[in-house]
């Protein structure tokens, strides 16, 4: 089944606790990118990433790291999470550009920071 | 900067009846403009896709418009089902956005039976 599989699904950790939400796609899309949902604010894109080794930033990376070594993974990485990083986290991909064609998102990680 | 936005923010309506959520946008110099569907617990789903130069989408019960000179966007679902309850977001690619969508707030749509 084509899928985009996000990992954990919910996670309650600390402040400066270092996490990792893993992302991965089994379609061989060339763009992989996350997104942050907050009651209000809607959804906002925090980075992309064209291809293996090409990545930039969206809206709202502050805080934020990314890597694409592979061409299927799309790891989100917090290197000191703090409480304003509480929030739903989707990953999602697609070929060619993000938005040029239909995006395919994950099910969602839910971050709590306390 | 691209701003989209979806009113009302909720919506209920009695099963059957035929329904249109809005989305606005105010810069009119976009790619193109999805409709997507969230349940609870779970990722969006694509919708439809409207080209910039497409006037509109159809599948099944639904059929999203554009008017991109008015900046506006509608999704319409005819005679409407329990199972459509869920969220439904917009979001607008512009022409020189690069990879960036930009999403409105969403209108959360309940059908009551």
């Amino acid at each position: 089944e084509a899928q985009v599989t996000q990992n954990p699904r919910y996670l309650i950790t600390v402040t400066g606790k270092k996490l990792t939400v893993t992302c991965s796609q089994n379609m061989n899309h060339e763009y992989m990118s996350w997104y942050r949902q907050d009651p209000g604010l809607g959804l906002r894109q925090i980075y992309y990433s064209m291809n293996v080794e090409v990545t930039d930033k969206g809206d709202v990376p502050e805080g934020y790291k990314v890597s694409r070594k592979e061409k299927r993974n799309f790891p989100l990485i917090l290197e000191s999470p703090s409480p304003n990083q509480t929030s739903l986290y989707f990953c999602a991909s697609s070929f060619g550009t993000i938005g040029a064609n239909v995006l395919t998102f994950g099910a969602g990680s839910r971050l709590t920071v306390l | 900067k691209q701003e989209v936005t979806q009113i009302p923010a909720a919506l209920s309506v009695p099963e059957g009846e035929n329904l249109v959520l809005n989305c606005s946008f105010t810069d009119s110099a976009i790619y193109n403009l999805q409709w997507f569907r969230q349940d609870p617990g779970k990722g969006l789903t694509s919708l439809l896709l409207i080209q910039s130069s497409q006037r509109e989408q159809t599948s099944g019960r639904l059929n999203a418009s554009l008017d991109k000179s008015s900046g506006r966007s509608t999704l319409y679902i005819a005679a409407s089902q329990p199972g459509d309850s869920a969220t439904y977001l917009c979001a607008v690619k512009g022409d020189n956005a690069g990879n960036m969508l930009t999403f409105g707030g969403g209108t959360r749509l309940m059908v009551k039976p």
